[in-house]
């Protein structure tokens, strides 16, 4: 079955420190998006991505995050100046359409911001 | 998007049917009703979705109500491994599937 690969699983760094989360979307797959999760909290959606720009995006995503596809298959979440809160479970979404359609989930990673 | 309102939890006994409510009174004709769940810290997983009728997959079966302003989530024969939070999400057709998830319905199953 096709699946949503991230890497790491787990990342620890810095605060004030730039991070980059790395998503391998399914393969045909033309629509993508981050979510976060804060422990305890619910699944919050950062940002979606479409024809190599953002379609949409929430107001947790400010500046300091940025998303990029920079080539076929990765698809990446950067966090300029890290800072405590940003500490989360982050997970890419993948759908092969806009509109009603299942969304694939990766595994999700674990950032802690020390 | 429409919101939903679900429990906050439910229990089911293993090998019996999980009924999980949904109400979503102010969706809108353009709207689906989505169901994941998520198993511990793990990513989301799709279920199903649906429009107006009733949906069924090798997972689960949808039922919509006439006037769409709630449904319910059934997993026929409930087992351990289907225990985990479940989401009912409202969300309108667009140029990309945004999901706004809720607080969900922590369904645990016991033997």
């Amino acid at each position: 079955e096709p699946e949503v690969t991230q890497t790491p699983s787990h990342q620890v760094t810095q605060m004030g420190q730039e991070v980059i989360l790395r998503c391998v979307p399914i393969s045909n797959h033309l629509y993508f998006y981050w979510y976060r999760q804060i422990l305890g909290q619910k699944v919050e959606f950062l940002v979606s991505f479409y024809n190599n720009e953002i379609s949409e995006k929430s107001e947790i995503f400010d500046d300091q995050f940025s998303v990029e596809r920079p080539d076929g298959s990765n698809f990446t979440l950067k966090i300029r100046s890290t800072k405590l809160e940003d500490s989360a479970m982050y997970f890419c979404a993948s759908t092969v359409r806009g509109g009603d359609t299942e969304a694939f989930f990766g595994q999700g990673t674990r950032l802690t911001v020390v | 998007d429409a919101k939903t309102t679900q429990p906050p939890s439910m229990d089911c006994a293993e090998g019996r049917a999980a009924n999980l409510p949904c109400n979503h009174s102010t969706i809108s004709g353009n709207e689906y009703v989505y169901w994941y769940r998520q198993i511990h810290s793990q990513g989301p997983q799709y279920i199903i979705h649906g429009l107006k009728n009733n949906e069924t997959n090798e997972m689960a079966s949808l039922i919509i109500t006439e006037d769409r302003k709630s449904s319910t989530l059934i997993l026929p024969h409930a087992t351990l491994r289907d225990t985990a939070v479940y989401y009912c999400i409202v969300s309108s057709t667009g140029t990309a599937s945004k999901l706004t998830f809720g607080t969900g319905t922590r369904l645990q199953v016991t033997l």
